[in-house]
């Protein structure tokens, strides 16, 4: 069955520290992995999109890896800021086709003065 | 950055009435869809759309549900008898050149937050 899961389901953070957010998926075949970051109320947001050939990929601050043989993937934060604070789903595509892209429930960060 | 716009933010209706999502894609992106996140839950697909037709849709999206691309630019989102069950945040999503599995980025709109009472 394909699925996506995450971990931890929430954090918290103090500002300035850096977090990494677990994703790990059993979707086959694999096609691409991305990285949304979802503001409270709004839509998902892409941050980075890595293909089975990509491991690393950054986006300023956001630094996400891939391991396609254990397939899994983490998203690291570096020096976290307030407006960090959102949900951070991973999002794993199957075959082509709008109907697979197979969502995780997301990590909930939370980072504090 | 280019924006999918979605209205109305927040829609509140009785249970049985019917509802409109309107969305209005960027504007030179082709492939249209339609997504749901009940409270809690993962997002979920609806439907999928491209040149005036449906290219895909998932078992939720069912007799109740239609969409629509009623002018250049709009594409909207009708639930005809709505159930508790629908309360959910809609988002509409576009991409350039379709088959959202691919490396094409999709873009989301902030979402309509249906609440059926």
């Amino acid at each position: 069955k394909n699925q996506v899961e995450q971990s931890p389901q929430s954090l918290i953070i103090l500002e300035g520290k850096n977090c990494t957010l677990q994703c790990n998926y059993t979707v086959s075949p694999f096609s691409n992995l991305r990285w949304y970051k979802q503001d409270t109320g709004r839509g998902p947001v892409s941050l980075t999109i890595m293909t089975f050939s990509e491991n690393t990929k950054s986006n300023g601050r956001y630094t996400a890896t891939l391991d396609a043989d254990t397939k899994q993937s983490s998203l690291h934060i570096t020096a976290s800021q307030l407006s960090d604070s959102a949900s951070y789903i991973c999002v794993v595509s199957g075959e082509p086709g709008a109907n697979n892209l197979f969502f995780g429930t997301g990590t909930r960060l939370t980072v504090i003065p | 950055e280019p924006e999918v716009t979605q209205t109305p933010s927040h829609q509140v209706t009785q249970m049985g009435q019917e509802v409109i999502l309107r969305c209005v894609p960027i504007s030179n992106h082709l492939y249209f869809y339609w997504y749901r996140q009940i409270l809690g839950q993962k997002v979920e697909f609806l439907v999928s759309f491209y040149n005036n037709e449906i290219s895909e849709k998932s078992e939720i999206f069912d007799d109740q549900f239609s969409v629509e691309r009623p002018d250049g630019s709009n594409f909207t989102l009708k639930i005809r008898s709505t159930k508790l069950e629908d309360s959910a945040m809609y988002f509409c999503a576009s991409d350039l050149q379709g088959r959202a599995a691919t490396n094409e980025k999709l873009f989301f709109g902030s979402g309509t937050q249906l609440s059926v009472l």
